[in-house]
């Protein structure tokens, strides 16, 4: 199994521009989860879904961010407009079930 | 509330020493789950082991051991004989029922074995 796969692994854009993150988990895996590290609030859950559903978003720092899974094998973090504050490295996560998960190398997003 | 500390920001051994890395927690709830991730250089988190809060059988895999006691809220992992591999930052981590089973990680401790 290839594991979780995000891409970009590194993504540079300037402040109000779009930032759109991909997933795609371990196949058979029912949940799917966004994280957030930064060095100020270490790792930090965003969203999960579990069979494609939202189940909590409330980690989502504000309106710009956005998630989805239109499928079991493929997610988007989405940030409009994005700011220098959301530099930070997002991680996709998939389980197959609430417990240990499997993590994705990350994206490191850098906003300038 | 949920709460995973880990008091030991950075330590440095040298190769083939032992090293405890040392992890509390707090959760009011009776069912709760303990992790210990490991995130090298390259970036990304690798699942150690997961202890049930109702098993607190220590556990030995190869050069890892963990020590989880219910009395003092620790769930300490411990690296025999280190290796410059095992240089990484590893996470303690909390999953609770009543936390609605999503993931608390603590700080993390950075640990950095010279040859």
């Amino acid at each position: 199994d290839a594991g979780v796969i995000q891409s970009p692994r590194h993504e540079v854009t300037e402040m109000g521009q779009e930032v759109t993150l991909r997933c795609k988990p371990i196949s058979g895996h029912d949940y799917l989860f966004w994280y957030r590290q930064t060095m100020m609030r270490g790792l930090e859950l965003l969203i999960y879904f579990n069979n494609n559903v939202p189940i909590d978003d409330s980690g989502m720092p504000e309106d710009r961010f956005s998630a989805k899974m239109p499928n079991a094998s493929f997610s988007t973090l989405k940030i409009q407009p994005s700011e220098p504050r959301d530099s930070a490295v997002y991680f996709c996560a998939s389980s197959f079930s609430q417990l240990e998960a499997f993590f994705g190398q990350g994206t490191r997003l850098t906003v300038v | 509330a949920q709460k995973v500390t880990q008091a030991q920001t950075e330590i440095s051994v040298v190769e083939k020493e032992d090293v405890t890395l040392d992890c509390v927690y707090e959760t009011r709830d009776t069912t709760y789950y303990l992790f210990w991730y490991k995130q090298p250089p390259s970036g990304e988190l690798v699942f150690l082991i997961r202890r049930n809060s109702f098993d607190e059988q220590n556990e030995i895999s190869g050069r890892y051991s963990w020590n989880f006691q219910k009395s003092t809220s620790s769930f300490n992992f411990t690296i025999t004989a280190s290796q410059v591999v095992d240089s990484a930052v590893y996470f303690c981590a909390l999953i609770s029922v009543r936390g609605g089973f999503k993931t608390i990680f603590g700080a993390g401790t950075r640990l950095f074995v010279k040859a």
